[in-house]
């Protein structure tokens, strides 16, 4: 069964402070993908990252896959209230099947 | 097109209702999956519609769950005599992607939130 595991569970930060959410998982991902999450809303779709080792960003948020494509991490710089939400990461596989991690709840105080 | 749709976004029921939720995907796209959602959790796969064809359903529904796609556009979630234990957020997602295969980006909606009571 695979299984995705997202650290911190929660994450609760002073505005301007820098963050990392770390998603692992012990098989092989042909896709990830990050998602963010308000209460009551359905996840919003951040980046998708497909390539072993790539890198992207979007703006203050920079998402890396790691070289096994097992595992990734979204790092936050200088945090903002508006970053408050719950972060899931997605992996996909070979099929049209996406497993979701555990999610990171951020809160970031002002 | 301004994404995947979901009605009603609240609905409050008592406990041996029946309720159906309708889902409105992004008009291109020809995958379509239910999820449901505990607070605090990741969405948990309930079932997916590969055009109008239902190619999977889990275990976690039971058969008081049934989901149809009947043209392969908007699909439907019904719950039939209703638990308290089914209140839930029920997301709808969509995405484009072939018979077999992957698909890398998935979109959802807003989301049914359920409360029995």
């Amino acid at each position: 069964t695979q299984l995705l595991e997202q650290s911190p569970q929660f994450l609760s930060i002073q505005e301007g402070e820098n963050l990392t959410v770390y998603c692992n998982s012990s098989s092989v991902f042909s896709s990830l993908q990050w998602y963010r999450q308000e209460p009551g809303e359905g996840p919003v779709l951040l980046v998708t990252v497909v390539t072993g080792g790539e890198v992207k960003k979007l703006k203050r948020l920079t998402f890396q896959f790691g070289d096994a494509r097992k595992d990734s991490s979204l790092h936050i710089t200088a945090a903002q209230p508006g970053d408050t939400g719950l972060y899931l990461c997605a992996g996909g596989g070979g099929t049209y099947k996406y497993i979701f991690g555990t999610g990171t709840r951020l809160k970031v105080l002002a | 097109d301004t994404g995947v749709s979901q009605d009603p976004r609240h609905k409050i029921t008592k406990r041996g209702q029946n309720v159906t939720f309708r889902c409105d995907p992004i008009s291109e796209h020809n995958r379509l999956y239910w999820y449901r959602q505990t607070l605090g959790q990741g969405p948990e796969f309930l079932t997916y519609f590969q055009n109008e064809a239902q190619l999977e359903k889990s275990r976690l529904l039971s058969d008081r769950f049934s989901a149809e796609r009947p043209k392969g556009s908007f699909s439907t979630l019904e719950i039939q005599r209703t638990e308290q234990g089914d209140s839930a957020m029920y997301l709808c997602a969509s995405s484009l992607g072939g018979v077999r295969g992957p698909s890398y980006e998935q979109y959802f909606g807003p989301g049914t939130r359920l409360m029995v009571t």
